[in-house]
């Protein structure tokens, strides 16, 4: 069974700072999408990263899948009120169909 | 915003009733999925459609059931729910397999078993 693990599972900053989460697995995936949840809403997709090595940018979020496609990170920049929210990664298996495996997800807390 | 309507929200009901959600989808994709979401799990996948008629299992199958006779409708029945099956549930669907294509979420329904 693959396993994404996620850290730190919650985070709490004031607005402004850098923050960093985590997205480990010692499982290989084919793709690798991050989520952005609301309270009371399903997961909203913010990228999906296919190469290892790859980074990719959305305005203050940096992403970056692992060289082994094992791992991946999301980096916020200046972090505000509007990023609060729960964070989950989501790997695709090699089985050529995308059945998701998700992480344990990271909740942020961004404080005026 | 994609087209998905889960209903109910919300539900509560007793133990070894049955229960059935509904997923329906106004943007005829092929693929949907049931996930459910609980603390410190992340989501995972009960079970997941290809097409009318097509279903198969995910990773946490046992004590659901799905049926799909429309493209637009993906039904997760629990034949006799226990306070196990406590949970945030959610539909998803995708235009297609492919990585590159995203799968878009539901607002969940969150389902209490006393």
């Amino acid at each position: 069974t693959q396993l994404l693990e996620q850290s730190p599972q919650f985070l709490s900053i004031q607005e402004g700072e850098n923050l960093t989460v985590y997205c480990n697995s010692s499982s290989v995936f084919s793709s690798l999408q991050w989520y952005r949840q609301e309270p009371g809403e399903g997961p909203v997709l913010l990228v999906t990263v296919v190469t290892g090595g790859e980074v990719k940018k959305l305005k203050r979020l940096t992403f970056q899948f692992g060289d082994a496609r094992k791992d991946s990170s999301l980096h916020i920049t200046a972090a505000q009120p509007g990023d609060t929210g729960l964070y989950l990664c989501a790997g695709e298996g090699n089985t050529g169909f995308q059945k998701l495996v998700f992480g344990t997800g990271t909740r942020l807390l961004v404080s005026p | 915003d994609a087209g998905i309507t889960q209903s109910p929200r919300h539900k509560v009901t007793e133990t070894g009733t049955p229960v059935t959600l509904r997923c329906h989808q106004t943007e005829n994709h092929r693929y949907m999925y049931w996930y459910r979401q609980d603390p410190g799990h992340g989501l995972r996948l009960i079970h997941y459609s290809y097409g009318v008629k097509d279903t198969d299992k995910g990773e946490v199958s046992d004590g659901y059931s799905v049926s799909r006779s429309k493209t637009e409708d993906f039904l997760l029945t629990l034949e006799s729910a226990t306070s196990s099956q406590t949970s945030v549930y959610f539909c998803a669907i995708s235009e297609s397999s492919g990585f590159d294509q995203p799968q878009h979420f539901g607002d969940g329904t969150r389902l209490s078993i006393l």
